[in-house]
This record gives C-alpha cells, structure tokens and sequence, in this order.
C-alpha cells in the first residue's frame, strides 16, 4: 500500500505570495494533521481533520487555512508568505482520532522557502 | 502551559546502549509516542506507551511513568544507521500531538 503522499516535494516563493499544499493519506486513514517544522525543532501543530471537519488548530495566524476532501486528501494554504514561513511542512494520516489508533504516519514532506 | 523536554544532543558507541528520557507537562494525557527522524526526512513511528511500564519492541524499547510525567527511550546494540533525532510527543486532551524539539543521538564508531 502507498504510504502519504505530499506535493510538491519542493517549492521556492517570495514574500507575500499564496501557496497550497497537497497531501494524500494512506487508503483507510481519515484523518490527516498538518505540521511545520523548523530546522533542528520538532513539528508543531497546524490543524488536524477528520471526516472533512477540523478538529483541531494549532497556534498559528488566520493566514494558514486548510481543508479536507471527500476522498479525505488535505490541502493546506497559506497566504501573504513571511520569510518565517520557511520550514518543512509534514502531512501525518492516521486511522481514526480515538483510542489506540492515533498513531501518525507521515509523509515525506514539502519544503518552502521563502525568499 | 504545554511543555516537553529531552537533551538535546547525545553521543554514543556503536554496539553499545543509550537511555533518551522524556519529561512531560500537558494539558491531558492520552499517550506518548517515540518517533525517528534521519536528517531531511520525516518522522518514523517507534513506540506507543499509554499505560505505565516498558513496551519492547526488537532493539528499542520505550518506559512511561504517568505519575511522574517522564519516559525514555531505550535503543540497545546501536547501529551506525540509528544516527538520527529522536522525537518524544504527548497526546493531549483534545487530542492533538506535543512534541518535543528531538534528541540528535550521534553513534561513533
């Protein structure tokens, strides 16, 4: 079975441009977590779904939005980019958000600079 | 607030053991996870501890006391290959994944 599928692999902006994030789970999983990680941190939450709705968001401004489709894939936008934008965006799948099955699996990855 | 800490660098030998511990403070507990992350790829699942006690799984093992809010992540007869960071991360209440800034475990030869 495919494992999470994110695209692009790679993306350069400049300031104040708009970018989207696509991001496929593994087939069963419905919900899909967002997360931005700066070189030598950890990931830090962005938003979590789970049957198309948001069930979660983490601290970030409103210029980060996302969404989730009926075939429970995931786009994360974000708008009017900063230099500080510049991170590893990982997308996360797992199977359920209760119980044991909260394990995440993670995709490769999108990483944006922003120049 | 939210809050968990790990060191931040550790060096070991190949073939030897390493300890990584994992101190929490969170708003709700629903579990604790030990991922790997090699330089410029993601996190990989190592471990899940929701009750207390230590959980073996092959090389790695993974101990959780809720009362004291710490864990570790155990790695035995280290390999070159597990020259990674290691990520400790709390499943709070609402049920959303804390992390830790990651362990960078260096092996030597």
């Amino acid at each position: 079975d495919a494992g999470v599928t994110q695209s692009p692999t790679h993306l350069i902006k400049t300031r104040g441009q708009q970018v989207t994030l696509r991001c496929s789970p593994i087939s069963g999983h419905k919900s899909v977590s967002w997360y931005q990680q700066v070189l030598g941190q950890g990931p830090q939450f962005i938003f979590q779904y789970y049957e198309k709705e948001e069930r979660g968001r983490g601290n970030f401004p409103d210029r980060f939005s996302a969404r989730q489709f009926p075939n429970y894939s995931s786009e994360l936008n974000v708008n009017a980019l900063l230099l500080g934008d510049s991170a590893l965006y990982l997308c996360a799948s797992s199977t359920s958000d209760g119980g044991d099955l909260h394990i995440q699996y993670f995709g490769a990855g999108t990483r944006l600079s922003v120049l | 607030g939210q809050n968990i800490d790990q060191p931040t660098e550790m060096t070991a030998t190949e073939g030897a053991i390493v300890q990584i511990n994992c101190t929490y403070q969170t708003s709700g507990f629903n579990g604790l996870f030990w991922y790997q992350q090699h330089a410029g790829e993601a996190p990989t699942f190592l471990s899940y501890n929701v009750l207390d006690g230590l959980e073996e799984k092959g090389r790695f093992s993974s101990f959780l006391s809720r009362s004291k809010g710490y864990s570790y992540l155990l790695l035995k007869e280290l390999q070159m290959k597990d020259s990674a960071s290691y990520l400790c991360a709390v499943l709070d209440s609402n049920y959303q994944l804390i992390w830790g800034a990651g362990t960078k475990l260096i092996i030597k030869p």
